[in-house]
């Protein structure tokens, strides 16, 4: 199975912050990595596909970077519905794994 | 527009089988896979396997194999997971969500609203 890393696990910031969260593969996932936003009690909501293709109806704050084995999350200036749990996931190998998770909470 | 809409909560005793529906609407049912995902209490996503609807072929997580079954029903839009032998660990929210498409598109869309299922005996 491919192992996906994400880092940090959790971290703090502040509305109009920029952050950044990174999610590294076990081995070559091309450009086939996904970044979805999850809230508590919500349905998870896919942000970014192809590693940096913006999903329609995405605020373009989100930007995604990357191929191979390391990729990127940005939020350029954290707004208030973005404090949740963000997850990687590859597609390019079976199963499809998911990352552990990155918490952005408020500081 | 897409939607998707699962079953309700279940609660279930240990060794039972659970069966989750995921009924879609707003699009070409036979034209997309459907992926379940799950997240027990504290814990990430979780992968468990995905469907072609259209010719019912599947490809299920090593982890469930042998108690996951995934089916589709054409005539109505609506594919079902079911998880045998349940234990504790089962317990989670249950999501299915559509593929939005092959290769470089191979990526959830549009999901369900998640089904809780607790195993308690």
């Amino acid at each position: 199975d491919i192992q996906m890393t994400q880092s940090p696990s959790s971290l703090s910031a502040s509305v109009g912050d920029r952050v950044t969260i990174t999610c590294r593969a076990s081995q070559s996932v091309s450009i086939y990595l996904n970044w979805y936003l999850h809230k508590p009690g919500k349905a998870p909501k896919l942000l970014i596909f192809a590693a940096s293709r913006l999903e329609s109806g995405v605020p373009s704050r989100f930007s995604g970077s990357g191929s191979g084995t390391d990729f990127t999350l940005t939020i350029s200036s954290l707004q208030p519905e973005d404090f949740a749990t963000y997850y990687c996931q590859q597609s390019y190998g079976t199963p499809r794994t998911f990352g552990g998770g990155t918490t952005v909470d408020i500081k | 527009q897409v939607q998707v809409v699962q079953s309700g909560a279940e609660v279930k005793k240990p060794g039972a089988s659970v069966k989750i529906s995921c009924k879609a609407s707003g699009y070409t049912f036979t034209s997309y896979y459907l992926n379940w995902v799950r997240q027990a209490p504290g814990q990430g996503l979780e992968w468990m396997g995905r469907i072609n609807p259209g010719v019912g072929s599947t490809s299920y997580a090593q982890k469930l194999q042998g108690r996951v079954t995934m089916t589709s029903d054409t005539s109505t839009s609506t594919v079902y997971m079911e998880l045998s032998s349940l234990r504790s660990e089962d317990t989670a929210v249950y999501y299915c969500a559509r593929v939005k498409g092959p290769d470089w598109q191979d990526a959830s869309d549009s999901w369900g609203q998640g089904t809780v299922v607790t195993v308690s005996s």
